[in-house]
């Protein structure tokens, strides 16, 4: 069935650093792919997101980057910050023909001062 | 995402019991969407809504039951068959169609079994 897995579930760096969360879908049909950022115990909030058409999407400190045919995508997040502590969610949309998504386990960043 | 609300933030049950979380959007969404959240683990799909009066079941719909009477509001009951109910439960909405629109969650509800 569809699946997505998600790499590192846990991840620590210092501030300053890159951090990088890998997730890869199963449904090559899948065309949407958002990355949510979940603060302890609020609502996951949209951070960016990559459509099939485009290899790479940049937003100020963050990146993601699709490999539509290796079927893998990244989340790159450079000079962290404290802030950015939280708990990461990579998506992809499902198939057929509503807007479902296929969420990955997580992963959980943490940044040191 | 400050459109979405939902009601209680904290809602204990007994065993037996049936419950009824809030869902309300004002964002004008036709889609919206549960999902359940456990600890350490992603969202899994309970059921979701594309229009008024119609609504299917996600990956993990038994035990729960829901109703989309108004655009606005969907409502999510988890009833006495859902024999592991602690989680907390998440609702979203979307514009709706294509497969690509952005869902915006609300802030949650933590449901607690006693």
């Amino acid at each position: 069935g569809e699946n997505v897995e998600q790499h590192p579930s846990t991840l620590s760096v210092q501030e300053g650093d890159s951090a990088v969360i890998k997730c890869t879908y199963s449904d090559s049909a899948s065309n949407y792919f958002p990355w949510y950022k979940q603060e302890l115990g609020k609502r996951p909030q949209l951070i960016i997101d990559i459509r099939s058409n485009v290899g790479e999407k940049k937003d100020q400190r963050i990146a993601v980057t699709l490999n539509k045919t290796a079927k893998h995508f990244s989340l790159h997040i450079t000079e962290t910050q404290p802030e950015d502590s939280a708990v990461y969610f990579c998506a992809a949309s499902g198939s057929g023909g509503y807007n479902k998504l296929i969420f990955g386990a997580g992963t959980r960043l943490a940044v040191h001062p | 995402d400050g459109g979405i609300t939902q009601s209680p933030k904290y809602l204990f049950r007994k065993e037996g019991q049936n419950v009824t979380l809030s869902c309300e959007q004002n964002l004008n969404h036709d889609a919206m969407y549960w999902y359940r959240q456990d600890p350490g683990q992603g969202l899994r799909l309970i059921y979701y809504s594309q229009i008024v009066n119609d609504f299917q079941k996600g990956d993990i719909a038994e035990g729960y039951s829901v109703s989309r009477e108004k655009k606005e509001s969907f409502p999510l009951t988890v009833t006495s068959a859902q024999k592991n109910p602690t989680a907390f439960y998440l609702c979203a909405s979307s514009k709706a169609g294509g497969g690509t629109d952005t869902q915006y969650f609300g802030p949650g509800t933590r449901l607690t079994v006693l």
